[in-house]
């Protein structure tokens, strides 16, 4: 099976920066994704990691670490829009290539 | 370009009683996912797609779930009969080909009473 772990909560002044980690355990890892949910909204697409390293998209970036099974998203210059969950969702041939999502984090931004 | 689509986005029944959901996903997107996400947790996969096949329904409680997707189009995803434990968001996604991002409808909220 497959293990995805990440923060059930974190708190953020506006202005700031908050780093969302995420841990996954799982065989054929096939890529790792991060996805934005507004209360009571569908989740958007945020990023695609397959290959390690950093990937930079305006005030958003994540890393991937498949060695350590390890990925972070980065938010910077925090706005009050970005409250929301983050989900962390692992893609493997473990699991049939379907999207295996974590529980999500969710951020909270404060003036 | 329109997204997914699906409705209704509220329903609220009785124990016991059927329901069903409707989704028209992307046009031209072969690949479509029904998730249940309850509160405060992650979507998990109810079946996947590929056209009107399903290609992947092992977590589909079948004594009381099904779906179809008779044209390789829209789908319905059906309960009956629902249970309190049903309560949940029951989102649709779909996704141009295998691997990529999906994209998501705005979900149909049950509440089994």
């Amino acid at each position: 099976g497959q293990n995805i772990d990440q923060p059930t909560e974190m708190t953020a002044t506006e202005g700031a920066i908050v780093q969302i980690n995420c841990t996954y355990q799982t065989s054929g890892f096939n890529g790792l994704f991060w996805y934005q949910q507004h209360a009571g909204e569908a989740p958007t697409f945020l990023s695609y990691n397959v290959l390690d390293g950093l990937e930079e998209k305006g005030r958003f970036s994540s890393f991937l670490s498949r060695s350590k099974g390890y990925s972070y998203l980065l938010l910077k210059e925090l706005q009050m829009k970005d409250s929301a969950s983050y989900l962390c969702a692992v893609i493997s041939k473990a699991a049939g290539n379907k999207l295996t999502f974590g529980g999500g984090t969710r951020v909270l931004v404060k003036p | 370009e329109a997204g997914v689509v699906q409705s209704p986005r509220y329903k609220i029944i009785e124990k016991k009683q059927p329901v069903a959901f409707w989704c028209n996903p992307i046009s031209g997107h072969n690949t479509l996912y029904w998730y249940r996400q309850n509160l405060g947790q992650g979507p998990e996969l109810l079946i996947r797609y590929e056209n009107e096949e399903a290609v992947d329904d092992s977590q589909l409680p079948k004594d009381r779930f099904s779906a179809e997707r008779l044209k390789g189009v829209d789908s319905t995803l059906k309960i009956q009969p629902a249970e309190l434990g049903d309560s949940a968001v029951y989102l649709c996604a779909s996704e141009q080909g295998r691997g990529r991002e999906q994209f998501f409808g705005p979900g149909t909220r049950l509440t089994v009473l």
